[in-house]
């Protein structure tokens, strides 16, 4: 069974950092892209970033480019996403997902980890 | 960026009753579609990828349709825990969502 298990989240000053991780289980971790996807408290969905399989190449919206970093660890089939000089707009449920390149989808989810800026 | 349009926001079905929910592209993209399901609470969950391949376990009743810019998901027959947000999304380009349509029952 496919698992995706987040976890750092929490309340945080605006431009503090935060680093969220996501451990997956049930699948070989080393043969997908990954991707985290964010939403607003009562709002729609939003890509936050995506890293290749290998972690050769990551892509960012322009919104958190320079700020967010996402990296993985295929030894220990964990995801990361570094988050720094957060801003108000960031305070979200950040998920992570499994990303199909065939036809573009998230067929996995995780559980979603909120993440509060607000001093 | 890719925009994507989706109708209606919001719509009642009763139980049994055929649903259609819309999702429109600013530009084509080539049937990289796909629709998700979020329960209050949730995480969304795959149901129809590639436009129209049904996410193994999805029931049957879930179809998706279209081509080029214009997209659908009908629910065959509307049952109580069908109730929820569904979204559309592409990934042509970089990856976006519709705002999304809120299905309850009637």
């Amino acid at each position: 069974e496919v698992q995706l298990v987040e976890s750092g989240g929490g309340l945080v000053q605006p431009g503090r950092s935060l680093k969220l991780s996501c451990v997956a289980s049930g699948f070989t971790f080393n043969n997908y892209w990954m991707t985290w996807i964010r939403q607003a408290p009562g709002k729609g969905l939003e890509w936050v970033a995506s890293i290749t399989n290998t972690g050769g190449s990551t892509y960012y919206p322009d919104s958190v480019k320079g700020r967010f970093t996402i990296s993985r660890d295929n030894a220990k089939s964990t995801l990361y996403l570094q988050m720094n000089s957060l801003r108000s707009e960031d305070t979200a449920t950040y998920y992570c997902t499994r990303f199909r390149v065939s036809y573009y989808y998230f067929d996995y989810w995780g559980q979603g980890v909120m993440v509060t800026v607000s001093s | 960026d890719i925009q994507m349009t989706q109708s209606p926001a919001s719509l009642s079905a009763s139980l049994g009753e055929t649903v259609t929910i819309q999702c429109r592209a600013s530009e084509d993209i080539y049937s990289g579609l796909a629709w998700y399901q979020q329960k209050p609470g949730k995480s969304p969950q795959l149901l129809i990828y590639g436009a129209s391949s049904l996410q193994d376990g999805v029931p049957s009743r879930f179809s998706g349709s279209g081509s080029g810019t214009q997209y659908s998901l009908k629910i065959s027959s509307m049952q109580t825990e069908d109730e929820g947000v569904y979204f559309c999304q592409q990934g042509l380009k970089y990856p976006t969502f519709g705002s999304g349509t809120k299905l309850e029952i009637k």
